[in-house]
This record gives C-alpha cells, sequence and structure tokens, in this order.
C-alpha cells in the first residue's frame, strides 16, 4: 500500500527565513509526485509534479526536489502569503488514477 | 479557462436526508476524482470516472455513497441516509489525462 509521510506537521518562520518541507514517500512504483497548496476553506491548488530522481522544477520562491525515497519543497526567503498547508501525494504505476495524500504541512510566515 | 467548479460550497443535512454533490470538470478534461478530507485528516480517495463509467471506486463506503459522470452535465457524488460521521470537505478533481489534477474549491458538508 502506498503511504506518504510529511515533516514537520507545522513550520513557523520569520519572513526571509529560509526552509525545507519534507516528504516520504513508499509506492511500488512511482507514476508521479504532486506537491499542492492549500488555503483555509479552499480547494488544494496544484504547484508542481515531479516524475523521476533528480528533478527539480521551481516557481517564485518554491522549488521542488524527487529522489527515490522521498521529495524536497524548498521555500526560499518566504513572505507572510506563503502561509498555507502544503500537500504532498504520489500516484503509482497502474491501471487506477487515484492519488495518496500525505497529512500535509503547516506553515506560517510572520512578518 | 474556468476551473473545476463545484456546488454546492456549503451543505446542511438532517440524519437521515439525502446529500447530492455536484461537480463540474475543467472544459476538455474527461477524468473526474472525488476525495473526502475529514478535520485532522489528509485527503482521502473515493472514485475515479470517466464519462458514463466508474473506473475505480475502491475508495467508496459500501454502503450509501454512490457516483456518477454522466454523458452530459456534471459528476453528481450522492450520499443516501447521511449521519453525523459524513460530515466533511468533499472535493472533485478533474484532469485531461491520468496525470496531474486540478481540484475544485469543494463541498463542506455538516450532518446535523
Amino acid at each position: 500500500e502506498d503511504q506518504v509521510t510529511q515533516s514537520p506537521e507545522a513550520l513557523r518562520l520569520q519572513e526571509g527565513e529560509s526552509s525545507s518541507l519534507n516528504c516520504s514517500y513508499t509506492v511500488s512504483g512511482l507514476r508521479g509526485l504532486f506537491w499542492y497548496r492549500q488555503d483555509p476553506g479552499k480547494g488544494p491548488e496544484f504547484l508542481f509534479t515531479l516524475y523521476s530522481a533528480g528533478e527539480e522544477k521551481e516557481k517564485e520562491r518554491l522549488k521542488a526536489t524527487l529522489t527515490k525515497k522521498e521529495s524536497f519543497l524548498h521555500i526560499t526567503a518566504p513572505k507572510p502569503e506563503d502561509s498555507a498547508t502544503y500537500l504532498c501525494a504520489v500516484l503509482h504505476t497502474g491501471a487506477n488514477s487515484k492519488l495518496t495524500f500525505g497529512k500535509g504541512i503547516t506553515l506560517s510566515v510572520r512578518p | 479557462n474556468a476551473g473545476v467548479m463545484q456546488n454546492p460550497r456549503h451543505l446542511v443535512r438532517r440524519r437521515g436526508q439525502e446529500a447530492r454533490l455536484r461537480c463540474s470538470p475543467m472544459k476538455g478534461h474527461s477524468h473526474v476524482y472525488w476525495y473526502r478530507q475529514l478535520p485532522e485528516e489528509g485527503l482521502k480517495f473515493m472514485v475515479y470516472l470517466q464519462k458514463e463509467n466508474i473506473i475505480d471506486e475502491s475508495g467508496m463506503p459500501k454502503e450509501r455513497f454512490s457516483a456518477e459522470f454522466p454523458k452530459e452535465g456534471p459528476s453528481i457524488l450522492r450520499i443516501q441516509q447521511v449521519v453525523r460521521g459524513d460530515s466533511a470537505a468533499y472535493f472533485c478533481a478533474s484532469s485531461p489525462v491520468a496525470d496531474t489534477q486540478y481540484f475544485g474549491p469543494g463541498t463542506r458538508l455538516t450532518v446535523l
């Protein structure tokens, strides 16, 4: 069974203080790993898809990386508007297309 | 290009009533997925549909829950005889192929 573990559960940063969010996964065969951002009371907003170990993607202050066992979401010089819950999910190879999600990391950035 | 649309955004039902949740996928997307998010828990897969077909319903409770995606119109998630434990946020997602899924704003169901 696919498993996704995200750590830490919550993270408080000062504005400008860079950090990384971790997503560890166990999957029989990885088709893709996905990062989403979720604000309170809203649906998950797609950020990145990573397909193979060594792959990196960037968007503004965010960079996602992937190894064979984990993914990191690096946040450089965060701003208060980056405060949200960040979700990691995996899609395994095979006929079905269900995402298996971690519980998320709640990031709070203080001005 | 409008995103995934869900309605209603909030739904209140009394125990024993029926709840109908609607989802219109993004234009050009033929794959639809339903997920449930309970308080303090992650998103859990429920069902995956394509037009007029249920592809994977392995996450659906065996009783009271059903889903459809007809040839015309939105996808419907139906919960019969709701109980308090059904209170949750229900999210629909869509994709053009079986890959990156784009989520709607969710329907928050409260069972009194």
